[in-house]
């Protein structure tokens, strides 16, 4: 099956930072999903982004289909960006397969 | 919309004991999945219901594991015995159809002591 992979697995960032996460996977996919799991446990919908490029506030997403990848920037972080961000590829059909996720602590 | 509701939140039981986990999906989304999530496995895809269909239970664990989805508008995950290692994190999710966005409940915390 389709393999999602992102990195890095664990990132530190002061507040301020900026920061790109990476999402690669193997096959075509019919759509990409980025996610942010909260100190919670919730998941957050942050884009939908089969393609190009989509911002709100202070996170954008880019995604290149053809070359198989997805970017996740994050600009000024914040405490409360803290947590796990993954990134999820709709195959054909419904399923969707998430990689492991990039674990983002951000501290004060 | 309330978006996808889960419940119970948390849940405690023996081992040995019968589960049932349950899912409100967003009006109208024809499509649902749950998916369970663990430090080790991370999140993984147990089943998925198009139009009330289950169309890949793939992802179920064992036959101890079963779902059903009745109706548009609800949907269950039995566990049947239960043991410790069942202990997880159980999402419901649901989608409007193909390509369009996924959106998670809140979860539940299910300990199997």
């Amino acid at each position: 099956g389709i393999q999602v992979e992102q990195s890095p697995p664990d990132l530190i960032l002061q507040e301020g930072a900026n920061s790109t996460l990476r999402c690669n996977f193997s096959d075509s996919v019919n759509n990409l999903q980025w996610f942010h799991q909260n100190p919670w446990g919730q998941l957050i919908n942050l884009f939908y982004i089969p393609s190009g490029t989509k911002q709100n506030g202070r996170l954008s997403a880019t995604t290149v289909a053809t070359e198989r990848y997805s970017l996740l920037y994050i600009s000024s972080s914040q405490t409360t960006d803290s947590g796990v961000y993954f990134c999820a590829v709709h195959t054909g059909g419904f399923k969707t397969i998430f990689g492991a996720g990039t674990r983002l602590f951000v501290k004060a | 919309d309330a978006g996808v509701i889960q419940s119970p939140r948390h849940e405690v039981t023996e081992m040995g004991q019968e589960v049932t986990l349950r899912c409100k999906p967003i009006s109208g989304h024809n499509s649902l999945f749950w998916y369970r999530q663990t430090m080790m496995r991370g999140l993984e895809l147990l089943i998925y219901f198009n139009n009330n269909v289950p169309i890949d239970d793939s992802g179920m664990p064992e036959d101890r594991f079963s779902a059903k989805m009745p109706n548009a508008s609800f949907s269950t995950l039995k566990i049947q015995p239960s043991e410790p290692r069942d202990s997880a994190v159980y999402f419901c999710a649901s989608r409007l159809g193909l390509n369009t966005e996924a959106f998670f409940g809140q979860g539940t915390r299910l300990t199997v002591v």
